[in-house]
């Protein structure tokens, strides 16, 4: 299994306050990924980041920042969260270097009260 | 806007039956993911396709890919009960922000 760990795995917060996840990878792979999953929506892309300091965003961005520092690491913060932001996030990780393929992270449940 | 779709979304089977998932997608990508996703769980890689044509098979599954048609199916054969689950296909953005769309997944559920 890719190494990939996510902080916290499960997380409740009240409307209003600000939540970081963090994204872990042991694997030196260039690119980093966050999804959020919800029923009947798949999988949506938040924001990526394809190096250090080098982020984008993607379809369902706002309301969301990210940053990366290094490589190894991949943060997404909700800055005033929502109950519209209660989901299951996934982060994820690919080196397109060697192979296109994508790997998971266990998620992060987060509830928003 | 690059969209996928993939159909049905749920599907109910009986041991031992074949069926196929399609996978639609909106514009060119010559690579399309798949995906399976069991509950409370994460995302594992079942095939990753590269180009027109392209043919994989692990076990009872088997995953396919028509660039012209923009079209991927994922065959189940002989199904059995360990293949419930939710299959997720996935292309990446033609122009090469290498982001990755998913489709609304299917649900597969095996009946004994």
């Amino acid at each position: 299994d890719a190494g990939i760990t996510q902080s916290p795995r499960h997380k409740v917060t009240e409307t209003g306050t600000p939540v970081t996840l963090r994204c872990h990878q042991t694997e030196n792979h260039r690119y980093m990924y966050w999804y959020r999953q919800d029923p009947g929506h798949g999988l949506r892309l938040i924001h990526y980041s394809y190096g250090v300091k080098d982020t984008d965003k993607g379809e369902v961005s706002d309301g969301y920042s990210v940053s990366r520092s290094k490589t190894e690491d991949f943060l997404l913060t909700l800055e005033s969260a929502t109950s519209s932001q209660t989901s299951v996030y996934f982060c994820a990780i690919s080196d397109l270097a060697t192979s296109y393929e994508q790997y998971f992270g266990p998620g992060t449940r987060l509830t928003v009260t | 806007e690059l969209k996928v779709e993939q159909n049905p979304l749920f599907l109910s089977m009986q041991e031992g039956k074949n069926y196929t998932i399609y996978c639609n997608y909106s514009t060119t990508s010559d690579r399309l993911y798949w995906y399976r996703q069991d509950p409370g769980k994460s995302l594992e890689s079942l095939f990753v396709l590269l180009s027109n044509g392209a043919v994989k098979q692990e076990g009872r599954l088997m995953a396919s890919l028509d660039t012209k048609a923009r079209l991927s199916t994922l065959h189940i054969t002989a199904a059995v009960h360990d293949l419930s689950a939710t299959y997720f296909c996935a292309v990446d953005n033609p122009s090469g922000t290498y982001k990755y769309i998913f489709g609304t997944g299917t649900r597969l559920k095996v009946l004994a």
